[in-house]
């Protein structure tokens, strides 16, 4: 399975953008990039994921590269409820339905 | 609409003791899987069933035993618990293809002495 390298720690502004990188060198063309979080004493959470294009939900955007070797996750406006831990993780379509998680990196949040 | 549940939240065994921690989910998920989680690490797969019948090894599967017999429950058994057991234990389900979203308990914490 491909991997993803991310930063241990971050950290960020109220209320300002919060940009959290991801490196995934040997992604194939059928993985998924897929984002969680994981808030403290809870289970994780979905964020997002794409696959080629740019995305946008509710919580956040992804931006991915062009050559898809990389991605960013993006909060707009970073609140102390995003203090968690993201984890960037490749999910391959179809029939492997495992994800291999990572240490994630530590969102700080700073009032 | 209750999501993934999961029992117990938390439990302590002396070693060599079984237990079963439960997880049943109401969204008619196809792929259900156990994680487990230990002090500064991210989450390892353990068990994970892509639907009734039908079961798999993940990354960590000595020491626990699953099975499904039902879309909606998945449990893990551990016959013979040991003190490197001790760890927060997930369980996730989505809908079945690999690029869905996954759905988390809120986790079991299991301490064996």
């Amino acid at each position: 399975d491909a991997k993803t390298t991310q930063p241990n720690s971050m950290e960020s502004n109220e209320e300002e953008p919060v940009h959290l990188p991801c490196n995934h060198s040997t992604i194939s063309g059928t993985d998924y990039i897929h984002w969680y979080r994981q808030l403290p004493s809870q289970g994780p959470e979905y964020v997002i994921h794409g696959l080629t294009s740019n995305v946008n939900n509710r919580m956040a955007s992804l931006a991915i590269a062009e050559d898809r070797k990389s991605s960013t996750l993006i909060l707009h406006r970073a609140t102390l409820r995003d203090a968690a831990v993201y984890y960037c993780i490749l999910r391959r379509g179809g029939s492997n339905y495992k994800l291999t998680f990572g240490k994630g990196t530590l969102l700080t949040v700073n009032p | 609409n209750a999501g993934v549940t999961q029992t117990p939240k938390f439990q302590v065994l002396k070693t060599g003791q079984s237990m079963t921690l439960q997880c049943a989910q109401d969204m008619n998920h196809e792929y259900m899987s156990w994680y487990r989680q230990d002090p500064g690490m991210g989450l390892r797969l353990i068990h994970y069933s892509v639907g009734a019948g039908i079961t798999d090894q993940g990354e960590v599967p000595n020491g626990y035993n699953v099975s499904r017999s039902t879309t909606e429950d998945f449990p893990l058994r551990l016959l013979s618990a040991a003190p490197s057991q001790t760890s927060v234990y997930f369980c996730a389900s989505s809908y079945g293809p690999g690029y869905g979203e996954l759905f988390f308990g809120e986790g079991s914490r299991l301490t064996v002495l």
